[in-house]
């Protein structure tokens, strides 16, 4: 079975950056995706981008083109994800959660969720 | 805006059925290639509940099913239960590789 455990909560000042981390047990990353999803207070579930590990790069959402980077370690199975130049909307829940190899671009495995909170 | 709307709220009552429509509004997502739906308790994570349009993961009550009709998929529940108070998202890849989620609809058991 599938694990994936999240970094730890984080607050930001605007213009700072985050990264946040997910470490995968139970299945390597070398054969799933990554996929990230954030959620701001009372709001939908937004898809930001994911990790290709077939095509060893990321693909991204085109709202976050240009602040947001992510990464694979697959010595470590872990994901990261950083988000730059962050700014008081930025403050949400971010989820990482890799798809199976069978089927691609679904989300079976979810980490717990990082709130990142954007505050001066 | 979302490229797959979803209604905002639907509700029913115990024992009855009801359906969450998902209509693709952008030619990205018009073949519905790995079509998910995902169900989300207040303040919990995100479960996914339907992939591939109709495939169940393991552990997923069968009362959960979901199809496609043109331009729109539905995900519907039977025997409602006071536990399938939540949110309930579709998702899908789309044709630049990318993924979109609708916007949400949340059910209320009455």
């Amino acid at each position: 079975q599938v694990q994936v455990i999240q970094s730890g909560a984080d607050v930001k000042k605007p213009g700072a950056s985050v990264r946040v981390s997910c470490k995968v047990s139970g299945h390597t990353l070398t054969e799933l995706s990554m996929h990230w999803v954030r959620q701001a207070p009372g709001k939908g579930l937004e898809w930001m981008g994911g990790f290709d590990p077939e095509e060893g790069e990321a693909i991204y959402a085109q709202n976050f083109q240009g602040r947001v980077t992510m990464v694979v370690d697959t010595s470590t199975d872990t994901a990261y994800m950083e988000l730059t130049s962050l700014r008081s909307e930025d403050t949400a829940i971010y989820y990482c959660a890799t798809d199976s190899v069978e089927v691609p671009a679904t989300m079976f495995y979810w980490g717990q969720g990082t709130l990142v909170t954007v505050s001066s | 805006q979302s490229a797959l709307t979803q209604p905002a709220s639907v509700s029913g009552s115990p024992g009855q059925s009801i359906t969450i429509s998902c209509t693709a509004t952008s030619s990205d997502v018009d073949d519905y290639t790995y079509f998910s739906w995902y169900q989300q308790h207040p303040g919990k994570t995100p479960k996914l509940l339907i992939y591939n349009v109709n495939d169940r993961p393991s552990g997923v009550s069968s009362r959960f099913s979901a199809s496609k009709s043109g331009d729109t998929a539905s995900l519907t529940i039977s025997g409602l239960q006071a536990e399938d108070e939540a949110d309930y998202y579709c998702s899908s890849y789309t044709r630049t590789s990318t993924v979109v989620f609708g916007g949400g609809t949340k059910l209320t058991v009455l």
